[in-house]
């Protein structure tokens, strides 16, 4: 119940290109969804998030995606750079409380 | 900008050690946590920390593990008797509420 799934594990995409990554959670007491972006040795970094009561969130290049409905959000990367390339994860929080639950992470690499 | 600090970056222990690592939060943060990255795998939640007390804690937390807020500034993990399973990189972050500052984490090795 306290799963997020994400897709997919990996990703490859030319310079330019738009990276979309999923997630999908079943449990609807989480109220926020955040993604993060870990380069390698480096702790994971807030990158965006979104609560349900939004569709879409943007911010600069990044956009989130939610689908109350289907229980899936997901984050498009426009204009991916190769210094976009690293870890992403999606988490989600349940109502009232802050720990996060993560995803398996997807392993981007842009392509010049 | 405000960084969450980790000590050691690398910690090589012994199986059956105890270890301790130390992270010094944002200043300002009132939430503390641990998580932990085995190679490869997704990152899990250890602990969370509120007001000098344990607010909420995972499965994974038992009674080898254990956390200190000793002096108003560092806040510490202690794994009291270290197994080859412990052996991940471990987060330490802090937040107001949401929006968590990670540190870049101690890799612990434990042979």
């Amino acid at each position: 119940q306290q799963q997020v799934k994400q897709s997919p594990q990996s990703l490859i995409v030319q310079k330019g290109g738009i990276s979309i990554i999923n997630c999908a959670y079943e449990n609807t007491a989480f109220d926020y969804f955040p993604w993060y972006q870990q380069f390698p040795g480096k702790g994971p970094a807030l990158l965006i998030a979104i609560r349900p009561d939004v569709s879409e969130k943007k911010e600069g290049r990044f956009t989130i995606s939610f689908n109350k409905s289907a229980k899936q959000f997901s984050l498009h990367i426009m204009d991916s750079q190769p210094g976009d390339s690293a870890t992403y994860f999606c988490a989600a929080s349940l109502a009232g409380a802050n720990n996060l639950f993560f995803g398996t992470g997807t392993r981007l690499t842009v392509i010049p | 900008e405000p960084e969450v600090t980790q000590t050691p970056s690398h910690q090589v222990t012994q199986m059956g050690q105890e270890v301790i690592l130390r992270c010094v939060p944002i200043s300002n943060h009132l939430y503390f946590y641990w998580y932990r990255q085995i190679l490869g795998q997704k990152v899990e939640f250890l602990v969370s920390f509120y007001n000098n007390e344990i607010s909420e804690k995972s499965e994974i937390f038992d009674d080898q593990f254990s956390v200190e807020r000793p002096d108003g500034s560092n806040f510490t993990l202690k794994i009291r008797s270290t197994k080859l399973e412990d052996s991940a990189m471990y987060f330490c972050a802090s937040s107001e509420w949401e929006g968590y500052t990670f540190g870049s984490g101690t890799r612990l090795t434990v042979v």
